[in-house]
């Protein structure tokens, strides 16, 4: 059973400081890595992806990815409370299609 | 929203009943996949589609089958809905190895 964990929260964050995600991965196959953000109600929509060891940065996002240690984190700089989400982390092996493992999401608040 | 849209976005049944979900795209993607969210269980593959008539299983397959008659439109069918089944769903199209999710659909088995 390939798995995905993540720290369900709830994780409290200040307005302005780096909130911290984290994900391991059961599968050492695995591939491809992605973050989502949904809002209560609504669809997951992606912040990043990430493929190869090390970090990729986009805006205030940051993704790190360490495939020795199964592990992919998510850090948002100068959080603001709109980050308030929740946080899936997703993992694939692509093969074709690509089936995504979730892991069941991290809740983050950001208090201002 | 990459062009997806799901229909009913919500549903009540009654157990033993039949329902049909369909997912519509428009941008002529080749893989569909359809999840299901539970609270605590993150999203769960249900089925997928790598082309017309072209479907397979994923993690959470029992109890619900696919089809795919045109590339636009992915339908799930719940045979005779049970009250685990209650859940919201999610269509999924993938474009450039990243998978973009449609609106949702809350479906209730009473």
């Amino acid at each position: 059973q390939k798995e995905v964990e993540q720290n369900s929260g709830p994780l409290s964050v200040p307005e302005g400081a780096i909130a911290s995600l984290n994900c391991t991965y059961s599968d050492r196959g695995s591939q491809s890595f992605f973050w989502y953000r949904q809002y209560s109600g609504k669809s997951p929509e992606l912040i990043m992806f990430i493929y190869s060891n090390g970090d990729k940065e986009d805006g205030r996002f940051t993704a790190q990815l360490n495939k020795a240690s199964q592990y992919v984190s998510l850090l948002i700089r100068d959080s603001q409370p709109s980050d308030s989400a929740t946080y899936l982390c997703a993992v694939s092996v692509n093969q074709g299609a690509q089936k995504l493992v979730f892991g069941q999401g991290t809740r983050l608040t950001i208090n201002p | 929203d990459a062009g997806i849209t799901q229909s009913p976005r919500h549903k009540v049944t009654e157990t033993g009943t039949p329902v049909t979900l369909r997912c519509h795209q428009t941008e002529n993607h080749r893989y569909m996949y359809w999840y299901r969210q539970d609270p605590g269980h993150g999203l769960r593959l249900i089925h997928y589609s790598y082309g017309v008539k072209d479907t397979d299983k994923g993690e959470v397959s029992d109890g619900y089958s696919v089809s795919r008659s045109k590339t636009e439109d992915f339908l799930l069918t719940l045979e005779s809905a049970t009250s685990s089944q209650t859940s919201v769903y999610f269509c999924a199209i993938s474009e450039l190895d990243t998978q973009y999710f449609g609106p949702g659909t809350r479906l209730t088995v009473l």
